[in-house]
């Protein structure tokens, strides 16, 4: 089974408008940590924001919100006031464990985000 | 500026040819990784490190080899390239507890 899905594989959203990209998770572990980083056409890897799994609010980082549902599994992206420049791919992913043994990252397979003027 | 810088960034192998990618990072950081990424399936984890002297195997390991000698630095070795290892690959760095992940600027490889 898959760690983490992205069920999205492309969304296209109005420039100035809100969207939400989804990302559900699989883990057995009680303590994980969720990430969300964008991929702009130039290849780098931004990171965008975290949210732990002991995190009672939800994550927020500017335009960027996370929509932790923790008994759904699942931690969206929420992007306001969507702008030109959020044109990219997105990834979500997720470190399990805790301590010593939190460190590897599972990716998604993206979401390719589209802003129209 | 400190971060995690990959060598080279663009390279065209033939099959069969061998290559190793570097990776060196000036953040003092514990941990290193290497993920290819292709079209449609993310990044996924070949090969990480928790410290120097230690690596261990990810997701797709085949085909790969890596060695860390040193803490700043994190190989990645194709004995014999093969046209499925054309991908872009990826090397980032991370600490322990810490959730921040550094990650470098991507090498693309093509393998003919």
């Amino acid at each position: 089974a898959q760690k983490i899905t992205q069920t999205q594989p492309g969304m296209f959203v109005q420039e100035k408008e809100a969207v939400t990209l989804d990302c559900t998770y699989d883990t057995s572990d009680q303590s994980y940590g969720l990430f969300w980083y964008k991929q702009p056409s130039s290849g780098e890897m931004i990171f965008l924001i975290y949210q732990g799994s002991y995190d009672e609010q939800n994550a927020t980082e500017g335009r960027y919100s996370l929509n932790f549902q923790k008994a759904r599994k699942s931690a969206n992206l929420v992007i306001s006031a969507s702008q030109l420049g959020d044109s990219a791919m997105y990834f979500c992913a997720m470190r399990e464990g805790s301590g010593g043994s939190n460190y590897k990252l599972t990716f998604g397979k993206g979401t390719l985000l589209t802003v129209n003027p | 500026n400190a971060g995690v810088t990959q060598t080279p960034k663009f390279r065209v192998l033939k099959t069969g040819q061998s290559m190793t990618l570097l990776c060196a990072q000036d953040m003092n950081h514990e941990y290193m990784y290497w993920y290819r990424q292709d079209p449609g399936m993310g990044l996924r984890l070949i090969h990480y490190s928790v410290g120097e002297g230690t690596t261990a195997k990810g997701e797709v390991p085949d085909g790969y080899n890596v060695s860390r000698l040193k803490k700043q630095n994190f190989l990645l070795g194709l004995e014999s390239a093969a046209p499925s290892q054309t991908s872009v690959y990826f090397c980032a760095s991370s600490s322990p507890g810490a959730y921040g992940y550094t990650f470098g600027s991507g090498t693309r490889l093509t393998v003919v």
